[in-house]
């Protein structure tokens, strides 16, 4: 069964430098997210891509923060100076089909902790 | 903005009882979500609902939109069903994510 994937599984990184977290969507997904839960809090959302571009963000997701598909499989999220509280677990998902409306799968998580 | 409410926030039940878990959100959506958070984090989408019911194996979800309330109910529960379950609304482009029910069924 196709799955979505997410490397790397744990990063560890000094306040003030920039990651870069990767994913691969299922191959014939056209919508693309990222989301993030800090320890023991709720999910919450950061960007959506469809097209090439960025189609809604969240307040979370500011200038720090970046998207790109670079070669048509892989979906990466950039943060360019990390914070101590950007440390959380980053889920990329995709689905098929439109937005919110469709089922999103979900990839199994890149946990970074900022040091 | 779209609040999303779960209840309770923690369960625990025996091998074999029937479990209810609660969502209610603020404002219309366009599909609720249940999701399942293992205890290594990752999350598996169990159900997406527009209206009415679904049913997968031993879980149920129903959905009444002029209340903005759905339940995920378990029959039959089992200790591999222990995990977080999450009730997330979509908004658009993005779902908006309730607390989460931590649930722990012991044999």
């Amino acid at each position: 069964e196709p799955e979505v994937t997410q490397t790397p599984s744990h990063q560890v990184t000094q306040m003030g430098q920039e990651v870069i977290l990767r994913c691969v969507p299922i191959s014939n997904h056209l919508y693309f997210y990222w989301y993030r839960q800090i320890l023991g809090q709720k999910v919450e959302f950061l960007v959506s891509f469809y097209n090439n571009e960025i189609s809604e963000k969240s307040e979370i997701f500011d200038d720090q923060f970046s998207v790109e598909r670079p070669d048509g499989s892989n979906f990466t999220l950039k943060i360019r100076s990390t914070k101590l509280e950007d440390s959380a677990m980053y889920f990329c998902a995709s689905s098929a089909l439109t937005r919110s409306t469709d089922t999103q799968y979900f990839g199994p998580g890149t946990r970074l902790t900022v040091l | 903005k779209n609040e999303v409410e779960q209840s309770p926030q923690n369960l625990t039940a025996q091998e074999g009882e029937f479990i209810t878990i609660n969502c209610s959100y603020s404002v219309g959506i366009s599909a609720l979500h249940w999701l399942q958070q293992h205890p290594g984090g990752g999350i598996v989408s169990l159900f997406m609902l527009s209206s009415g019911k679904k049913k997968h194996g031993r879980l149920i979800a129903t959905i009444n939109i002029q209340e903005k309330h759905s339940s995920l109910h378990i029959t039959a529960s089992h200790p591999r069903d222990s995990a977080v379950y999450i009730c997330a609304v979509g908004d658009t482009d993005k779902l908006i994510f309730g607390t989460g029910t931590r649930l722990q069924v012991f044999p």
